[in-house]
């Protein structure tokens, strides 16, 4: 079965300044989506970015970016100029795109707490 | 609807008695799904529907847990003689195959308190 694994509970950054929130994941797949996805206090989930894993070059939603690497099962999300309103949960998750053993779902790692230090 | 729709938004309910949670989809959305969320702790899967297709119970931690989805849209979770430990927020999601990667939609979620 695949899992998702983020080993930081919690991340601290300065505003303005860069952090990387870690993720790992396991797999026997080759196809398959990954996202990170951001839960505010207000409790509703948003979609930061996701990445295909056939494709080669990381993703990138403005100061929001990926470091995928396959062959390491690695995902990281960097944040860039981190703002205030960046803190929040922030949660990795994969999906298989053709099923396999562990169906359509999306998995989601236990989440990572980022604080933006004014 | 422009987004998932979940009600209620928080519940009270006593030890013992039945809840029923309602999700209604993003409209055209096949599939969909409900995850828990413990106070300060990540998602557990808990079903998900896709279409006209048997659904994925893999992740119902309970034979008091049950849901459906009628007509291919809405959905109500059902929690029977509920447990102080069910207390947690119920979130729902939907997503379509049209979308890019299947991204799956939230709601705001259900906040379930077991007194």
């Amino acid at each position: 079965a695949q899992t998702v694994t983020q080993s930081q509970p919690e991340m601290s950054v300065q505003e303005a300044e860069t952090v990387t929130l870690s993720c790992t994941y396991d797999t026997s797949e080759s196809d398959y989506y990954l996202f990170w996805y951001k839960q505010p206090p207000s409790r509703q989930m948003i979609l930061v970015i996701r990445q295909e894993a056939y494709k080669q070059q990381n993703a990138t939603e403005n100061r929001f970016s990926v470091n995928f690497q396959k062959a390491a099962k690695s995902f990281s999300l960097k944040i860039s100029d981190s703002q205030l309103g960046d803190a929040a949960m922030y949660f990795c998750a994969y999906r298989s795109s053709r099923g396999g053993t562990g169906g359509f779902k999306t998995i989601f790692g236990a989440g990572t707490r980022l604080f933006v230090k004014a | 609807g422009a987004g998932v729709s979940q009600s209620p938004s928080n519940k009270v309910t006593e030890k013992g008695k039945d809840v029923e949670l309602r999700c209604d989809p993003i409209s055209g959305h096949t599939a969909l799904y409900w995850y828990r969320q413990s106070l300060g702790q990540g998602l557990e899967f808990l079903i998900y529907f896709q279409g006209n297709s048997a659904p994925d119970k893999s992740g119902l931690p309970s034979d008091r847990f049950s849901a459906e989805r009628t007509g291919g849209s809405v959905s109500t979770l059902t929690i029977q003689r509920t447990q102080q430990e069910d207390s947690a927020v119920y979130l729902c999601a939907s997503s379509n195959r049209a979308t890019l990667g299947n991204t799956i939609y939230f709601g705001e979620g259900s906040w379930l308190t077991v007194v």
